[in-house]
């Protein structure tokens, strides 16, 4: 059975420290892992990773994946209380490109 | 701007009543997927469509049905609601090319009594 798992489950910290979001997951068929953030409503995109060792990175946040450890982590430094949210870990799979989701981890900056 | 348009935003039902959930894209996207995310445990796919005519189940698709309507819309149908279906549903689409992420509406939460 495909299963994504996301540490930790929630997480408190104050504004400037810094964050690490943990994923592993066991999918058949990998194409590739994906990274979303949920603030009220949608999930909005964050990263795309498919190639292992190789680090995707946006202002203060960035991500690296490990194909054969079979995780991937999710950094956000310097945090400000607008990155409050829940991150969400998807795995796609080449068939159907069904996507896999954990159980996202919730992070509450506060000021 | 639009994206992933999903109607309607809140709904509460009685047990047994029947409702559809409408989705639609101007993305342009192949393939539409639904959702449905209840706390602690991410989402879950419950059925998708990877091109206009075609449809397959997901993890969880018992009691739901669904219709590609055409390219931009895609509903899915409660015959008869369950409290156990009480839940947030998200639409979504794209995805089918490499390094295509899938784009996701901003959900219906649904209630049922």
């Amino acid at each position: 059975e495909d299963k994504v798992v996301q540490s930790p489950l929630s997480l408190v910290v104050h504004e400037g420290d810094t964050v690490t979001l943990n994923c592993s997951y066991e999918v058949t068929n990998f194409r590739s892992l994906l990274w979303y953030k949920q603030e009220k409503k949608a999930p909005t995109f964050l990263f795309m990773l498919t190639s292992s060792g190789i680090e995707k990175k946006s202002g203060r946040l960035s991500s690296i994946l490990d194909k054969k450890e079979l995780f991937s982590i999710l950094n956000i430094t310097a945090t400000q209380t607008g990155d409050s949210a829940v991150y969400l870990c998807a795995v796609e799979q080449a068939a159907g490109n069904k996507l896999t989701f954990g159980g996202g981890t919730r992070v509450l900056v506060k000021p | 701007n639009a994206g992933v348009t999903q109607t309607p935003k809140f709904q509460v039902l009685k047990t047994g009543q029947s409702m559809t959930l409408q989705c639609a894209q101007d993305m342009n996207h192949n393939s539409m997927y639904w959702y449905r995310q209840d706390p602690g445990m991410g989402l879950r796919l419950i059925y998708y469509s990877a091109s206009e005519g075609t449809t397959d189940k997901g993890e969880v698709p018992n009691g739901y049905n669904v219709s590609r309507l055409n390219k931009r819309e895609f509903s899915l149908r409660l015959e008869s609601a369950a409290p156990s279906q009480t839940s947030v549903y998200f639409c979504a689409s794209g995805g089918e090319a490499s390094n295509q992420p899938q784009h996701f509406g901003d959900g219906t939460r649904l209630s049922i009594l």
